[in-house]
């Protein structure tokens, strides 16, 4: 398996424009996790997803991000519009429930700038 | 709710032993992790405890878990230079399954 795939690897954009990053997770798997990476914060939860429904979306900063999961096998987030302070690194990751311990996949992230 | 928290960084010399502490709030945990994050790259899960065991030992990496402090900590024998890297501890949330809370990542410096 190719493991999770998430395009770009790097976005450069400017204020106010919309971003949209990729996610393709681990055939198989039914939970999907998006996060949000900055020095300043860490490591966010932004919102998850199990078999294509929304579970937890209170990681969300505010109304302009937006994630969708149309089938198993991919997922957007959107930032509409964007500001400078969305800049960090986004990590998509998926998991297959068990009933023991959950090993989340982590893709290699984007890197997204907003000039 | 939850909380994990982690010192930001260590130094150490190759060959020497690394520990890596954390705590945490939330005492209903079933499973802990951890979690390294090489450079320019995601996380990847390094190892786990049950809680209802105090130790683990896989190869060069020992956990320790001390459930009554609510601590964690993870031992590296013989560090590497390959070893530098970011560690993550991580607990099971109590509100969500699947779900995990992070802490703020350890930053591991081995120097030659």
């Amino acid at each position: 398996d190719a493991g999770v795939i998430q395009s770009p690897r790097h976005e450069v954009t400017e204020m106010g424009q919309e971003v949209t990053l990729r996610c393709k997770p681990i055939s198989g798997h039914d939970y999907l996790f998006w996060y949000r990476q900055t020095m300043m914060r860490g490591l966010e939860l932004l919102i998850y997803f199990n078999n294509n429904v929304p579970i937890d979306d209170s990681g969300m900063p505010e109304d302009r991000f937006s994630a969708k999961m149309p089938n198993a096998s991919f997922s957007t987030l959107k930032i509409q519009p964007s500001e400078p302070r969305d800049s960090a690194v986004y990590f998509c990751a998926s998991s297959l429930q068990r009933f023991s311990y959950n090993e989340q996949f982590f893709g290699p992230g984007t890197r997204l700038t907003v000039l | 709710g939850e909380d994990v928290e982690q010192s930001l960084f260590l130094s150490v010399r190759e060959g020497d032993s690394s520990v890596i502490n954390c705590t945490y709030t939330d005492s209903s945990s079933t499973y802990l992790y951890w979690y390294k994050q090489e450079p320019g790259a995601g996380l990847q899960l390094l190892t786990y405890i049950f809680s209802n065991m105090d130790m683990k030992q896989d190869q060069r990496l020992t956990v320790l878990l001390n459930k009554k402090d609510k601590h964690l900590s993870l031992r590296i024998a013989d560090t590497q230079t390959g070893d530098s890297a970011i560690y993550f501890c991580a607990v099971d949330s109590n509100t969500g399954f699947q779900k995990l809370v992070f802490g703020t990542g350890t930053r591991l410096l081995v120097s030659p």
